[in-house]
């Protein structure tokens, strides 16, 4: 199965900007997970999506989050002001279907300075 | 709530051994996974259970619904199997995850 790449792989950005973190490419898959890991902490659900429409988010995916599939390829995480406990990997996983399994992106390390 | 805890937390074996992890889970999860992750940072998926037993390899995955825990075995350990292994729960939506268990495989 086609792997899912990530980009950047690493940002690091000033405390107040925006970023953005795309998982690419997305075939057919109509899951889509956005997770993070704070360093030495365990992963962390924020956002689910299905059929472009957000589905289920945690408490942590708060007004300064965001996510899209801007053209149905793609898919994104906005931070629109950040935070430095923002710094964390990011992953996006995805599933084909209800009850399969998992494919996760290989991450987006963030810090925020 | 929905839990999933791990042990150990930490693990050292030498090559060779046959290894054990441990994963247990609270109500409401219906599936268990259990992922690699080297320290690059990527995460692999393993196995996905909802009852019985997987094998892949060196690597055998079990679970107790019952009882709500699964086992992860490595069989014949190499030092290229050290990494984070986690469990994490599913139901419908997304995963709650453990914290996972370090396990370094000396030579």
């Amino acid at each position: 199965e086609p792997e899912v790449t990530q980009t950047p792989s690493h940002q690091v950005t000033q405390m107040g900007q925006e970023v953005i973190l795309r998982c690419v490419p997305i075939s057919n898959h109509l899951y889509f997970y956005w997770y993070r890991q704070i360093l030495g902490q365990k992963v962390e659900f924020l956002v689910s999506f299905y059929n472009n429409e957000i589905s289920e988010k945690s408490e942590i995916f708060d007004d300064q989050f965001s996510v899209e599939r801007p053209d149905g390829s793609n898919f994104t995480l906005k931070i629109r002001s950040t935070k430095l406990e923002d710094s964390a990997m990011y992953f996006c996983a995805r599933k084909l279907e209800q009850g399969a399994s998992y494919t996760f992106g290989s991450g987006t390390r963030l810090t925020v300075v | 709530k929905n839990e999933v805890e791990q042990s150990p937390q930490n693990l050292t074996a030498q090559e060779g051994e046959f290894i054990t992890i441990n994963c247990s889970y609270s109500v409401g999860i219906s599936a268990l996974h259990w992922l690699q992750q080297h320290p690059g940072g990527g995460i692999v998926s393993l196995f996905m259970l909802s009852s019985g037993k997987k094998k892949h390899g060196r690597l055998i995955a079990t679970i107790n619904i019952q009882e709500k825990h699964s086992s992860l075995h490595i069989t014949a350990s190499h030092p290229r199997d050290s990494a984070v292994y986690i469990c994490a729960g599913g139901s419908q939506g997304n995963l709650i995850f453990g914290k996972g268990t370090k396990l370094s495989v000396k030579p």
